[in-house]
């Protein structure tokens, strides 16, 4: 069980262009989901919490108008990464938790999804 | 200071041997601390989460917690080439949840 999935794997895409990524919960319901990125040789970052029925918390210096997220159901969060360019490239990944996200119980981290803005 | 340091590394050791990787991290008040393993081009996986001082085995993985130097460490026993993979550590908010990670550790087995 716990099985969280991105969609699309991985994306190409011209310069301000707008993506969207998203984030499902496949067998169990997420209150809360995560979304970090990650530059090649660097750690994750995270972007964004995103609560259930609720406007997500954005993390310093990310641009909220930017990256639009929106949870509206328990198992789907999605990302949407507006006018993209090259330096959006990267990693973004997604984590889902059973909870409203207390520490102590664990994030599920989705497969990823690369992002290549031309 | 960052939140949560770690030695980039690359970490080799031979097959067999014991890979110690370390993380040290700067909140007194952190409470939870993990250590995830990464794969080339793939997204984390949990391989321990400790809470409480001391040490948490799990098979060939042994957690070290020492929250008085704000040290957490994780032991590989009998190091396998397909241990080869970036370790990260990560600490955990008991507001929001919320993990943050180090840069992580590569560790490099050879056969």
């Amino acid at each position: 069980g716990a099985v969280v999935s991105q969609h699309p794997s991985w994306v190409i895409c011209k310069s301000g262009t707008s993506v969207k990524i998203e984030c499902r919960s496949l067998d169990f319901q997420a209150t809360t989901m995560f979304w970090y990125r990650q530059f090649p040789k660097q750690s994750l970052m995270l972007m964004a919490t995103s609560n259930e029925g609720s406007k997500a918390t954005y993390e310093q210096g990310v641009e909220k108008d930017k990256f639009l997220i929106n949870h509206a159901s328990l198992t789907l969060s999605t990302l949407t990464v507006t006018s993209a360019h090259p330096e959006d490239s990267s990693f973004y990944i997604c984590s889902a938790c059973r909870d409203r996200g207390t520490v102590l119980e664990t994030q599920y981290f989705g497969p990823g999804t690369r992002l290549l803005v031309l | 200071q960052k939140e949560v340091e770690q030695n980039s590394g690359p970490l080799s050791v031979p097959e067999g041997a014991i890979a110690s990787l370390n993380c040290t991290y700067s909140d007194r008040g952190s409470q939870s601390f993990f250590w995830y393993r990464q794969y080339s081009g793939k997204s984390p996986e949990l391989i321990m989460s400790i809470y409480s001082n001391g040490d948490k085995e799990d098979g060939r993985f042994t957690a070290q917690l020492n929250k008085a130097s704000q040290y957490v460490s994780l032991l590989i026993r009998d190091s396998q080439p397909s241990d080869s993979a970036t370790y990260l550590c990560a600490l955990g908010y008991n507001q929001g949840g919320k993990l943050i990670f180090g840069q992580g550790t590569e560790l490099s087995v050879k056969p």
